[in-house]
């Protein structure tokens, strides 16, 4: 399976926006990059996916390179809410159940 | 929205029991699965099933096996516990349109059970 790259940690401040990087530079044509976020004590929890083009939606932004190589997720205006770890992962198209396999993902720390 | 419950927040057993845990969800998803987590490991697929009454191995089935009576439920059944099973045990569930892209379902996890086996 195609594999992600992540910074193992970040930092960000109250209010202000996040980038989180993602490398995927062995992805094939039909992987899609889905991002996953898992707070303290609790499952992880879908944060959003695309395929090409950026999308949008109520939790987060994801913009995708124009290569597919990379990824980020954007989150608007940080939340103390928001410090966990986040995974990106390649999810191959397909018509059955699939697994999720996630690596070590990025550990956002929120500041007040 | 999406309602996973695991019977069990915290569990200690002993080496040899025999140990359930329990998975209900609320959203009459088709697909149920059963991960465990452990530190530098990520997250790993026990079993998931498709259907009532149907299963798949995951990655790590060994001494696992599980039951899907019905389709809200699924259990994971630890045959006799030991001390490598000690873990982070987490059930996720997902929607199932046939014909639909399956890696564009989000799973809906439950908060996990973390299990000791002593």
């Amino acid at each position: 399976d195609a594999k992600t790259t992540q910074p193992n940690s970040m930092e960000s401040n109250e209010e202000e926006p996040v980038h989180l990087p993602c490398n995927h530079s062995t992805i094939s044509g039909t992987d899609y990059i889905h991002w996953y976020r898992q707070l303290p004590s609790q499952g992880p929890e879908y944060v959003i996916h695309g395929l090409t083009s950026n999308v949008n939606n109520r939790m987060a932004s994801l913009a995708i390179a124009e290569d597919r190589k990379s990824s980020t997720l954007i989150l608007h205006r940080a939340t103390l809410r928001d410090a966990a770890v986040y995974y990106c992962i390649l999810r191959p198209r397909e018509t059955s159940g699939s697994r999720l396999t996630f690596g070590e993902g990025t550990q956002l720390t929120v500041n007040p | 929205d999406v309602k996973v419950t695991q019977s069990s927040r915290y569990l200690v057993k002993r080496t040899g029991e025999k140990v359930f845990l329990e998975c209900v969800q609320d959203m009459d998803h088709e697909n149920m699965f059963w991960y465990r987590q452990d530190p530098g490991l990520g997250l790993r697929l026990i079993y998931f099933s498709y259907d009532v009454k149907m299963k798949e191995k995951g990655d790590i089935p060994e001494g696992y096996s599980v039951s899907r009576e019905k389709k809200e439920r699924f259990s994971l059944i630890l045959e006799s516990a030991s001390t490598n099973q000690t873990s982070m045990y987490l059930c996720a569930s997902s929607f199932s349109l046939k014909g639909a892209i399956l890696s564009n379902q989000p799973q809906h996890f439950g908060d996990g059970t973390r299990l000791s086996i002593l």
